[in-house]
């Protein structure tokens, strides 16, 4: 999992801001990832895709938005509609042929 | 959808006990269930794994066991070590589509 990071550790946004988060991975994985986690709950699934231009929502996608112009990169984008951002965010990525996934050391956000 | 819970929601146990972590799935679609363990403010890490075609797993001091039937798997951790102190999550999935439980947090007192 050394081969995922993810910028910046830390994000302050203030209100009605959108801030884009950074996840990039070197593993050649064709999959990645976005999650969600807040305290005492699990990870939940914000978007993924599994091809370059391609992308699916997951469970929690309003709000936020994606591209996958490479494989190596997915940033996300927090938006302002986005009401509730401060979280963990987590991104991950699988190689295609498995099924296990590989997380980024994660980015905080918190909303002023 | 799929649907996972974990319980319990914390455990403290004594160094050198053990320590057991169940979770329940819905979709019998599932075949994958993953273990991940994380410590405060830092990423899950992958401790070990199963497949649907097998009963139980073990790597050294941790192991799980899958119930196909009832649709539940559990996490052993024996003799258990202060550093085993973290977050631990299941997860069940098929194909992208990945669940996880809320977490049980282990306390692992010297």
């Amino acid at each position: 999992d050394g081969g995922i990071t993810q910028s910046p550790k830390y994000l302050f946004r203030k209100e009605g801001q959108n801030v884009t988060l950074s996840c990039e991975q070197n593993l050649n994985h064709d999959a990645m990832y976005w999650y969600r986690q807040d305290p005492g709950q699990g990870l939940r699934l914000i978007y993924y895709s599994q091809i370059v231009n391609d992308f699916q929502k997951g469970d929690i996608a309003e709000g936020y938005s994606v591209s996958r112009e490479k494989k190596e990169s997915f940033p996300l984008t927090v938006t302002s509609a986005q009401k509730n951002p401060t979280a963990f965010y987590l991104c991950a990525s699988n190689a295609g042929y498995t099924d296990t996934q590989y997380f980024g050391p994660g980015t905080r956000l918190t909303v002023l | 959808g799929e649907n996972v819970e974990q319980h319990p929601s914390t455990l403290s146990v004594q160094e050198g006990d053990s320590a057991v972590i169940k979770c329940t799935y819905s979709d019998s679609a599932s075949n994958y269930f993953p273990w991940y363990k994380q410590e405060l403010g830092k990423r899950p890490q992958l401790i070990i794994d199963i497949r649907s075609n097998v009963g139980e797993k073990k790597d050294q001091r941790i192991a799980v066991t899958l119930n196909k039937t009832a649709k539940h798997f559990s996490l052993h951790i024996t003799e258990t070590q202060p550093e085993d102190s973290a977050v631990y999550f299941c997860a069940a999935s098929w194909g992208h589509d990945m669940r996880f439980g809320a977490g049980t947090r282990l306390t692992v007192k010297p």
